[in-house]
């Protein structure tokens, strides 16, 4: 079946530095790719839409300059965690869209836990 | 109100017995999805549907698009099924409105 990855799985770094995660779809192509946040005990929130080929769509109260996300190809968009704080450290879990072969379903990847220290 | 209403929250069952998570929402939606996530966080997508049933081993999901509601449904659990089950609302445009979650426990 469909499989998305992410690394890396987990990450520590101190406070000041940026963190790059990469999300990939290994077996179909995916235009459009979606990243969410997950805080302890709570559920996923939809941080931004990761369109390839064009700039990403971010959520009411997602700051851009913070999050930079890159759709260069149909297989990868990436999230760079600029100047990660501790209060970034979370769970971030990218997702992507296929739409081949006349379905439309989204494929979750394992996430990536970042600690900011 | 969230949109997106599951319940229970927690659930604890002895193995063997059979489960039913309820997902209600208030939106329109294109799909629903119901998710799994185990204790290490990655996510498993075990159905979307639109209408109907579907099924899948022990697993089965129904919808009824009329009153905007969803199960899932775990017949004959076992300790394995034990993780975080989400269900999550597919709006017109794609986006995913997740429910809280129902943390399911089962013992042997």
């Amino acid at each position: 079946g469909a499989v998305v990855s992410q690394h890396p799985s987990r990450v520590i770094c101190k406070s000041g530095t940026s963190v790059k995660i990469e999300c990939r779809s290994l077996d179909f192509q995916a235009t459009t790719m979606f990243w969410y946040r997950q805080f302890p005990k709570q559920s996923l929130m939809l941080m931004a839409t990761s369109n390839e080929g064009s700039k990403a769509t971010y959520e009411q109260g997602v700051e851009k300059d913070k999050f930079l996300i890159n759709h260069a190809s149909l297989t990868l968009s990436t999230l760079t965690v600029t100047s990660a704080h501790p209060e970034d450290s979370s769970f971030y879990i990218c997702s992507a869209r296929d739409t081949s072969g006349g379905t439309d379903t989204q494929y979750f990847g394992p996430g990536t836990r970042l600690t900011v220290l | 109100k969230n949109e997106v209403e599951q319940s229970p929250q927690n659930l604890t069952a002895q193995e063997g017995e059979f489960i039913t998570i309820n997902c209600s929402y208030s939106v329109g939606i294109s799909a629903l999805h119901w998710l799994q996530q185990h204790p290490g966080g990655g996510i498993v997508s075990l159905f979307m549907l639109s209408s109907g049933k579907k099924k899948h081993g022990r697993l089965i999901a129904t919808i009824n698009i009329q009153e905007k509601h969803s199960s899932l449904h775990i017949t004959a659990s076992h300790p394995r099924d034990s993780a975080v089950y989400i269900c999550a609302a597919r709006l017109y445009g794609n986006k995913l409105v997740f429910g809280a979650g129902t943390i399911l426990r089962v013992k042997s």
